[in-house]
């Protein structure tokens, strides 16, 4: 089966740096992606790692390890427009998008 | 705004009975994917296509049908419908259906089946 885990809340104060970690256990692996959520709102893609080592875009980053199957997201000067849940995926071919979702980390940003 | 547009917003229905979701993905995209979020089961990816043909296939029921039309457009069908099968469904869209293409998703529709 496909198993993936992330840590289920995080509390933070705006102008901090917070991660969120991803591991997996998947029949496949193509490349690892993160998205955000907002209450009510569709997911939308933040990043995504094929290969190992840190991506960086703007405030986020996203780092990968494909020999320990793991992966965070880094999200640095935290805003209070942050507070979402984040879902990593992992991407199991490369002919298509064939995705499993991780259960989502609700990250909560204090004053 | 993604540019992707399902319809309708807010379905309510009744056990056994079969509906439609809407999809039309972003202009020049080829590729629509359909995803189901729950609160028991997250989100899920169901299926793919490209261009008109199946791609990739995830947790998607027998009861469950899609297709992509020659417009691009999609739909997808549920059938025999069960109180499990409330949730929020989700289309997006990407240009070219590749792994590393960027998913541009839909406002989703969510589905009561009561």
């Amino acid at each position: 089966g496909q198993s993936l885990e992330q840590p289920s809340e995080v509390t933070a104060v705006e102008g901090a740096i917070v991660q969120i970690n991803c591991t997996y256990q998947t029949s496949g692996f193509y490349g690892l992606s993160w998205y955000q959520q907002h209450d009510g709102g569709a997911p939308t893609f933040l990043s995504y790692n094929a290969l190992d080592g840190l991506e960086e875009t703007g405030r986020f980053s996203s780092f990968l390890s494909r020999s320990d199957s793991y992966g965070y997201l880094l999200l640095q000067e935290l805003q209070m427009k942050d507070s979402a849940s984040y879902f990593c995926a992992v991407i199991l071919d490369n002919y298509g998008q064939n995705f499993v979702f991780g259960p989502g980390t609700r990250l909560s940003v204090l004053p | 705004d993604s540019g992707v547009t399902q319809t309708p917003k807010h379905l309510i229905t009744a056990t056994g009975q079969r509906v439609t979701l809407r999809c039309s993905p972003r202009s020049g995209d080829l590729s629509v994917y359909w995803y189901q979020q729950s609160l028991d089961q997250g989100l899920q990816f169901l299926i793919q296509y490209y261009n008109g043909e199946e791609r990739a296939k995830g947790n998607i029921l027998e009861r469950f049908s899609a297709q992509q039309f020659p417009d691009l457009h999609s739909e997808l069908n549920l059938s025999s419908l069960e109180l499990g099968d409330s949730a929020l469904y989700f289309c997006a869209s990407s240009v070219a259906g590749g792994p590393t293409d960027t998913q541009y998703f839909g406002p989703g529709t969510r589905l009561t089946v009561l």
